[in-house]
């Protein structure tokens, strides 16, 4: 267990069906992420929140909307997805210093789009 | 290609070889950091190798980073059929854009019992 829980980890949905990604750190970081894995395609990182704050958003559809209430608690809010959105999204949180960059990952949610 | 570029894209050994891994860069980096991921598993942080150091090393792990060619290798000594994975070189930029990683495709490692 590194530390960050992903939920569900496996989900199916119609295209207009809305469902939420949630993720949860215990590890006192300050720093959380998004990321998406598409096979064959490398790791795509698509938000970033500091202290809650988002700090990147890297031109995501607007049909993937990101929550961060605190910063141990991470949601991806889906709605309206398209097919080719179906794939591995892995949630990370890191300690934002210098000393500090590497990332934890959560187990993932693979998700399918019919 | 893109950032943080991996070779080759596949790997198969027999345990107790060495296996390498090659990873090519484009942009100034601050670090470049390698990971580990089990099939359908999330990735697991390996070694880290900031812009300043030439090698490094974790257990079976060594880690070599070559800024004037924008290259890092991963070898990993006497392998064992557990380090069957996919394995990602990600950089961080130059800066103080902390944690914004950039991933390669990936390396997959098959070691054979």
């Amino acid at each position: 267990e590194t530390g960050v829980t992903q939920t569900p980890r496996h989900l199916v949905m119609g295209m207009t069906n809305k469902k939420s990604l949630k993720c949860e750190q215990h590890l006192g970081h300050n720093a959380m992420y998004w990321y998406k894995q598409s096979a064959k395609k490398p790791l795509e990182l698509m938000f970033v929140y500091n202290f809650k704050e988002q700090t990147e958003n890297n031109s995501v559809p607007s049909r993937f909307s990101p929550e961060c209430p605190n910063s141990s608690h991470l949601f991806l809010h889906l709605h309206t997805l398209q097919p080719e959105d179906s794939a591995l999204y892995l949630c990370a949180s890191s300690q934002e210093s210098r000393e500090n960059e590497k990332l934890f990952f959560g187990s993932g949610t693979q998700l399918s789009v019919l | 290609s893109q950032q943080g570029e991996e070779d080759p894209q596949a790997l198969s050994i027999q345990e107790g070889e060495n296996a390498t891994m090659n990873c090519s860069y484009k942009t100034s980096i601050n670090n470049l950091q390698w990971y580990r991921q089990n099939s359908g598993r999330g990735l697991v942080h390996l070694i880290l190798i900031r812009s300043n150091e030439r090698e490094k090393h974790s257990g079976r792990l060594r880690v070599t980073l070559d800024t004037s060619k924008k290259s890092s290798s991963l070898l990993i000594t006497a392998s064992r059929a557990a380090d069957t994975a996919s394995y990602f070189c990600a950089t961080a930029p130059g800066g103080t854009s902390y944690g914004k990683l950039t991933f390669g495709q990936g390396t997959i490692l098959t070691v054979h019992p």
